[in-house]
């Protein structure tokens, strides 16, 4: 069975753009998770999504949104980047939502802001 | 909301002994404790995990305590081998909330 895959995995962009960075969960699982990881902060959760509804919410800013559509992919999207952005950006599937659950981690998508 | 303070934040052992990584919680309702190891490059993978209803967990070189009287759970490894270098993140979360992770131990297996 196919693991969690992100694209792209790496992304360069000028502070003020936006960014869109896409998710495809593990084939079956319904719910993604986005997270933020820095070397400061460690692993931050931005959101969880299921049913292509948003379940849980981090406390990040609203320029970070998401959505997920009805196969189960999900993007996130960036707007108005700055440079504190500069992070991996990571993906988890899991079979259903809640924090109760297994969650699977993608390879995550490195987004640099110039 | 919940915090999960995790220690030591690196971690130095010699090849063959053991590691051992400390993880407090606040949340007395978190019932779900997963551990994930990430090495260089990649995404962080679920070694295990336990749930609130148990003590202990074992698999293979790889254990897990829980102590839900005092909040802290505890990851060990025995007979270290070189792969298994990483970052260690442990983890707390409940039903139907966000998983909370702590900060990560980088492990490193000396020769």
């Amino acid at each position: 069975k196919a693991g969690v895959t992100q694209t792209p995995r790496y992304l360069i962009k000028t502070r003020g753009q936006q960014v869109t960075l896409s998710c495809s969960p593990i084939s079956g699982h319904r719910s993604v998770s986005w997270y933020q990881q820095t070397p400061g902060q460690g692993l931050q959760f931005l959101f969880e999504y299921f049913s292509e509804t948003q379940r849980n919410k981090g406390n990040f800013p609203g320029r970070f949104s998401g959505r997920q559509f009805s196969n189960s992919r999900s993007e996130m999207n960036v707007s108005t980047l700055e440079l504190g952005d500069s992070a991996l950006y990571l993906c988890a599937s899991s079979l259903t939502w809640g924090g109760f659950y297994e969650q699977y981690f993608g390879p995550g998508t490195r987004l640099t802001v110039t | 909301g919940e915090n999960v303070e995790q220690h030591p934040s690196t971690l130095s052992v010699q090849e063959g002994d053991s590691a051992v990584i400390k993880c407090t919680y606040s949340d007395s309702a978190s019932n779900y404790f997963p551990w994930y190891k990430q090495e260089l490059g990649k995404g962080p993978q679920l070694i295990i995990d336990i749930r609130s209803n148990v003590g202990e967990k074992k698999d293979q070189r790889i254990a897990v305590t829980l102590n839900k009287t005092a909040k802290h759970f505890s990851l060990h490894i025995t007979e270290t081998q070189p792969e298994d270098s990483a970052v260690y993140f442990c983890a707390a979360s409940k039903a139907d909330d966000k998983i909370i992770f702590g900060k990560g131990t980088r492990l490193h297996i000396l020769p």
